[in-house]
């Protein structure tokens, strides 16, 4: 079967660093997506994987292990326009996406 | 990034009438679009999948009588809600995307209010 995971709610610090996990199990796999999304508005698009590996962008960057079916979104010098929502979701063998249920990420100051 | 114009993003309409919403690709031609909708303080759930000419894939205990889609161009996709009511009030969102392996990108939204 597939099933994908991920925390439901995480609190860090402004300009601190926070670390959110998504772990999946799936047969088929064509790449991991990482999105934001903020209260009242629609996803907007972070990262995405394919290959295993570490991908920087910005204050962002976006892990892939392939072989554990674990990926991770890093978040760095965290601001309070970061507080929000992020939906990991893996592109199945048919590429159909599949969605976890979102981390909802608190930040304090 | 490509851009996806949502349209409208607030409606309020009577219990009983339709609702129509449309969703553009302006800069790529989106061979699939996608719908969700999400209720407030859940994920997305996927209602379903069009691809461009061809009929629209519901997801299981979708009602595809009530929410029509039309994906009649590689631009356009719209999704009517027909015979709304209070119940249907929701979050309503598409995507697009123009290859198989490439990010979705997501419309603003439709804040549809049934009263």
């Amino acid at each position: 079967g597939q099933n994908i995971d991920q925390p439901t709610e995480m609190t860090a610090t402004e300009g601190a660093i926070v670390q959110i996990n998504c772990t999946y199990q799936t047969s088929g796999f064509n790449g991991l997506f990482w999105y934001q999304q903020h209260a009242g508005e629609a996803p907007t698009f972070l990262s995405y994987n394919v290959l295993d590996g570490l991908e920087e962008k910005g204050r962002f960057s976006s892990f892939l292990s392939r072989s554990k079916g674990y990926s991770y979104l890093l978040l760095k010098e965290l601001q309070m326009k970061d507080s929000a929502s992020y939906l990991c979701a893996f592109m199945d063998s048919n590429y159909q996406l599949i969605w976890g249920a979102g981390t909802k990420l608190i930040i304090k100051p | 990034g490509a851009v996806v114009s949502q349209h409208p993003s607030r409606v309020i309409c009577k219990s009983g009438t339709s609702v129509k919403i449309e969703c553009r690709s302006l800069d790529f031609q989106a061979t699939t679009m996608f719908w969700y909708r999400q209720f407030p303080k859940q994920s997305l759930m996927l209602m379903a999948t069009s691809n461009e000419g061809s009929k629209a894939t519901y997801e299981q205990g979708v009602e595809k009588d009530k929410f029509l889609i039309n994906h009649a161009s590689l631009t356009l996709s719209t999704l009517t809600v027909t015979s709304a009511h209070p119940e249907d009030s929701s979050f309503y969102i598409c995507s697009a995307r123009g290859g198989l392996d490439t990010e979705a990108f997501f419309g603003q939204g439709t804040r549809l209010t049934v009263v």
